[in-house]
């Protein structure tokens, strides 16, 4: 079954304990991407990763940083995690050819205390 | 910074109407535009893209693009009470690589 996951898909933590949020994909998609989701403020792009060894920026990269060694795997690393980045994360991938129709991972709710 | 902007809803329609959404989007030189669905406590289902000003014709579904207006919308004719969700909006920017979200309309489908 083609599929985005992610782990955990709950996590409770406390300020500046760092902590990753792992995403892949069985699609052999060459883009992927991780969104938080915030009342109010819709889904915002934090980063994106267009192939092995290529990221950028979104949106709302502060407090964030990613990696991308494995085409399936683009995990989200919070260094030091503060309570303004509490929120709904969804990874994303695509195929990087065409219109990009993005397959959304089921989401990690994250509270930071 | 590139804005989508949504009427938030909540928009509540009688079941077999057409339900219409809209979206602005501030980037003239935006590529492709989406629509999702997104049901309470779950993640984002794509229901269509369209690049091309028209309308584009899928099931239920109607996606209509004026780029000159800035403007997309979504028709959701015979609405059903499992049509009840969030859409979201999206925007492709110009060199495809990032996506702007607007902040979704809620719809209720009354049976």
């Amino acid at each position: 079954e083609a599929q985005v996951t992610q782990n955990p898909r709950y996590l409770i933590t406390v300020t500046g304990k760092k902590l990753t949020v792992t995403c892949s994909q069985n699609m052999n998609h060459e883009y992927m991407s991780w969104y938080r989701q915030d009342p109010g403020l819709g889904l915002r792009q934090i980063y994106y990763s267009m192939n092995v060894e290529v990221t950028d920026k979104g949106d709302v990269p502060e407090g964030y940083k990613v990696s991308r060694k494995e085409k399936r795997n683009f995990p989200l690393i919070l260094e030091s995690p503060s309570p303004n980045q509490t929120s709904l994360y969804f990874c994303a991938s695509s195929s990087r050819s065409g219109v990009k129709t993005q397959y959304f991972g089921p989401g990690t709710r994250l509270l930071v205390l | 910074q590139k804005e989508v902007e949504q009427n938030s809803g909540p928009l509540s329609v009688p079941e077999g109407a057409i339900a219409s959404l809209n979206c602005t989007y501030s980037d003239r030189v935006s590529q492709s535009f989406f629509w999702y669905r997104q049901y309470s406590g779950k993640s984002p289902e794509l229901i269509m893209s369209i690049y091309s000003n028209g309308d584009k014709e899928d099931g239920r579904f109607t996606a209509q693009l004026n780029k000159a207006s800035q403007y997309v919308s979504l028709l959701i004719r015979d609405s059903q009470p499992s049509d009840s969700a969030t859409y979201l909006c999206a925007v492709n920017s110009d060199t495809g690589n990032q996506f702007y979200f607007g902040t979704g309309t809620s719809l209720t489908v009354i049976p």
